[in-house]
């Protein structure tokens, strides 16, 4: 399958202070890439979709403004959580999709994010 | 609304054993996609096995079967030989025609592989 890489694995941050999560589609271009929150032993919940070249498309319920995404190349999506609380604190996990749209998403290995 | 239902919480197998695990799904789209991952205790979500809803046949890859049931909206996952290393947590997940590739998903099943 396809590979896509997520740096960092993990991270901890004071509260206060953004932090920067990439997304990176090794072996192929994505125009869409997706970005999910994961809280223990649950389901993995939608946050926005991301497209090259222009705006993410952010679920309801899901504050753009802190949660800032940029999709500056086919190959690479960022996810920017500014100003981090301690209730930020998750897993964060990217996904892309190929040219088509339609095909398999492949996941990112994920990001730890601990705000103290 | 697309939706997807997994039942079971968590599921215990026996090292060698086959096992089943439940997905049900509703939508309205006529042409939609449905996918299971696994997800390992380290986080990360493999793809495992892609049904189509007009794929004629059952998808298999591996150990890995889908038991496609249209008229019953189900898509159950069907595990040959339980290997330890089968423990995890997996995903059911539906992709629609009419969206932009958005994946819905399933609460989750956690499986446990007994020695």
């Amino acid at each position: 399958g396809a590979v896509v890489s997520q740096h960092p694995s993990r991270v901890i941050c004071k509260s206060g202070t953004s932090v920067k999560i990439e997304c990176r589609s090794l072996d192929f271009q994505a125009t869409t890439m997706f970005w999910y929150r994961q809280f223990p032993k649950k389901s993995l919940m939608l946050m926005a979709t991301s497209n090259e070249g222009s705006k993410a498309t952010y679920e309801q319920g899901v504050e753009k403004d802190k949660f800032l995404i940029n999709h500056a190349s086919l190959t690479l999506s960022t996810l920017t959580v500014t100003s981090a609380h301690p209730e930020d604190s998750s897993f964060y996990i990217c996904s892309a999709v190929g040219t088509s749209g339609q095909e398999t998403q492949y996941f990112g290995p994920g990001t730890r994010l601990l705000v103290l | 609304a697309q939706k997807i239902t997994q039942t079971q919480p968590g599921m215990f197998v026996q090292e060698k054993e086959a096992v089943t695990l439940d997905c049900t799904y509703d939508t309205s789209d006529p042409s939609y996609g449905l996918f299971w991952y696994k997800q390992p205790s380290s986080g990360e979500m493999i793809f495992l096995i892609y049904q189509g809803s007009y794929d004629q046949q059952n998808a298999t890859e591996g150990r890995y079967s889908l038991n496609f049931q249209k008229a019953r909206k189900s898509a159950n996952l069907v595990i040959s030989a339980s290997q330890l290393g089968d423990s995890a947590m997996y995903f059911c997940a539906m992709r629609g025609a009419l969206n932009t590739g958005k994946l819905i998903f399933g609460q989750g099943t956690t499986l446990q592989v007994k020695p």
